[in-house]
C-alpha cells in the first residue's frame, strides 16, 4: 500500500501569508496526486488534481507541484476561507490513499 | 447540475449492518465510477471502496474485505453501500464521491470532483 504523509499536520497563519503543505508518498506515484480542502462542518472540495492542473472555479493563488514521491500544495495570500484542514490523495494505486490532513489556522 | 443525495443518518448496534445509500443526478450515471470515502470525528478521511456503475465490478480497501459491498441500481441512479459485523470504531460520517477523469500529457488521472452531503453512522450499543 501507498502511505502518504503531509507536514506539517497543522499550521498557523495570518491573512495575506503565504503557506506551503508538503505531501510525501511512500513510492513514486508519478504526478496522480489531488488536492482537497474541507472547512469546518462542509464537504471536501477538490483544489487541485494531476498534482498541478488547478479544478476550474478555484482561485489561482492555490498552486500545486511536484512528481515522483514529493509534492507541495501553496496557498498565496491567504484569505479567510481558507483556514481550513487540507488533504492529497494518491490516485496511483487503486486505493486512492489519503494523508493525514493538514490543519490550516489563523495566527 | 451534479447532485449526489445520500440518505439519511443511522444508528446502529455492533455486530448489525448498515445500508448507505447515494443518489446521483445531473450526469449520466454510469460514465462515472463512484467512490465511499469515510471520515470519523475529528480524523482525516479514509477510502473505502469503489464501483464502476455500468459493470457493477467494484474493489474494497483490504480492511474492510468481507464486510462491505457496493451495489448500484441503474433504474435509479443509485449505488448502495453495505458494511456488515459494525463495531464502535466504524462510527463515521460516511461520504459517496463521483470520480471525475482527464485525459493530460497523454496519461489519465482521476479525481474526487463531487461529493454527496455525507451520512452519519453511529454504532453504539
Amino acid at each position: 500500500d501507498i502511505q502518504m504523509t503531509q507536514s506539517p499536520s497543522s499550521v498557523s497563519a495570518s491573512v495575506g501569508d503565504s503557506v506551503t503543505i508538503t505531501c510525501r508518498a511512500s513510492q513514486t506515484i508519478e504526478t496522480y496526486l489531488n488536492w482537497y480542502q474541507q472547512r469546518p462542518g462542509q464537504v471536501p472540495k477538490l483544489l487541485i488534481y494531476a498534482a498541478s492542473t488547478l479544478q476550474s472555479g478555484v482561485p489561482s493563488r492555490f498552486s500545486g507541484s511536484g512528481s515522483g514521491t514529493d509534492f507541495t500544495l501553496t496557498i498565496s495570500s491567504l484569505q479567510p476561507e481558507d483556514f481550513a484542514v487540507y488533504y492529497c490523495q494518491e490516485s496511483y494505486s487503486p486505493l486512492y490513499s489519503f494523508g493525514q490532513g493538514t490543519r490550516l489556522e489563523i495566527k | 447540475q451534479v447532485q449526489l443525495v445520500q440518505s439519511g443518518a443511522e444508528v446502529k448496534k455492533p455486530g448489525a449492518s448498515v445500508r448507505v445509500s447515494c443518489e446521483a443526478s445531473g450526469y449520466t450515471f454510469t460514465d462515472y465510477y463512484m467512490h465511499w470515502v469515510r471520515q470519523a470525528h475529528g480524523q482525516g478521511l479514509e477510502w473505502m471502496g469503489m464501483i464502476n456503475p455500468r459493470s457493477s465490478d467494484s474493489a474494497d480497501a483490504p480492511k474492510f474485505q468481507g464486510r462491505l459491498t457496493l451495489t448500484r441500481d441503474t433504474s435509479t441512479s443509485t449505488v448502495y453501500l453495505d458494511l456488515g459485523s459494525l463495531r464502535s470504531d466504524d462510527t463515521a460520517i460516511y461520504y459517496c464521491a463521483r470520480a471525475a477523469h482527464r485525459d493530460l500529457r497523454q496519461l489519465s488521472f482521476y479525481f474526487f470532483d463531487h461529493w454527496g452531503q455525507g451520512t452519519l453512522v453511529t454504532v453504539s450499543s
